[in-house]
């Protein structure tokens, strides 16, 4: 079955500890990408990879890392997290970045939580 | 820079009646518009996209959307809601071509269906 999965699903940490979500797809796509989803506001892309060892950042980099060492994974590192990155994240691929003509197939979802 | 506005934050219909949702958008170029629907404790779905193509589009699970560039907007609707139905509905544009990194996503719509 084609999918997107993220782990953990949940995750509740204190601030400063370190982090790794996870992020991997079977379906050969080259382009990833990772999003938060806040109340009011949509999804606002965080960061993205146009292919192995190519990212760039999105609208809301700050405080995250990313890496593409291999097509199928891309995960997302919090450093150092903060409570204001408490909110609900999104992996997403697709073959390539034309939207227009590529769907865009989203994980379930990480809901983290940073106390 | 393009942008999309949701105007409903909670749609509220009973099963078996018309379903609209409503999206404005702002673009200084000819967008692709998309929407997606987002089922609890799920990742998004595309649900039907607008390339440029037939102004009227037709998406899964019996939604359509007419894209009016003279109202700049780009409605969801459905003859006649069914439970299954009951999501959150995010309306999503982009210029260039619909690429990706260029998404603008709404701040969503809230369906609920009742019985």
């Amino acid at each position: 079955e084609a999918q997107v999965t993220q782990n953990p699903r949940y995750l509740i940490t204190v601030t400063g500890k370190k982090l790794t979500v996870t992020c991997s797809q079977n379906m050969n796509h080259e382009y990833m990408s990772w999003y938060r989803q806040d109340p009011g506001l949509g999804l606002r892309q965080i960061y993205y990879s146009m292919n192995v060892e190519v990212t760039d950042k999105g609208d809301v980099p700050e405080g995250y890392k990313v890496s593409r060492k291999e097509k199928r994974n891309f995960p997302l590192i919090l450093e150092s997290p903060s409570p204001n990155q408490t909110s609900l994240y999104f992996c997403a691929s697709s073959l390539s970045s034309a939207g227009g003509y590529y769907e865009q197939y989203f994980g379930p979802g990480t809901r983290l939580t940073v106390t | 820079a393009q942008s999309v506005t949701q105007l409903d934050s909670h749609v509220s219909v009973s099963e078996g009646t018309p379903v609209l949702l409503r999206c404005n958008y702002s673009s200084s170029y000819s967008p692709s518009l998309f929407w997606y629907v987002q089922h609890p404790n799920k990742g998004l779905q595309l649900l039907l996209k607008y390339t440029s193509a037939a102004t009227l589009v037709k998406g899964i699970n019996g939604f359509e959307a007419e894209f009016k560039k003279s109202e700049t907007s780009f409605h969801l609707t459905k003859p006649s809601a069914h439970m299954s139905d009951a999501a959150e509905y995010f309306c999503v544009v982009s210029e260039r071509g619909g690429n990706n990194n260029d998404m603008r996503f709404g701040a969503g719509t809230r369906l609920t269906v009742k019985p």
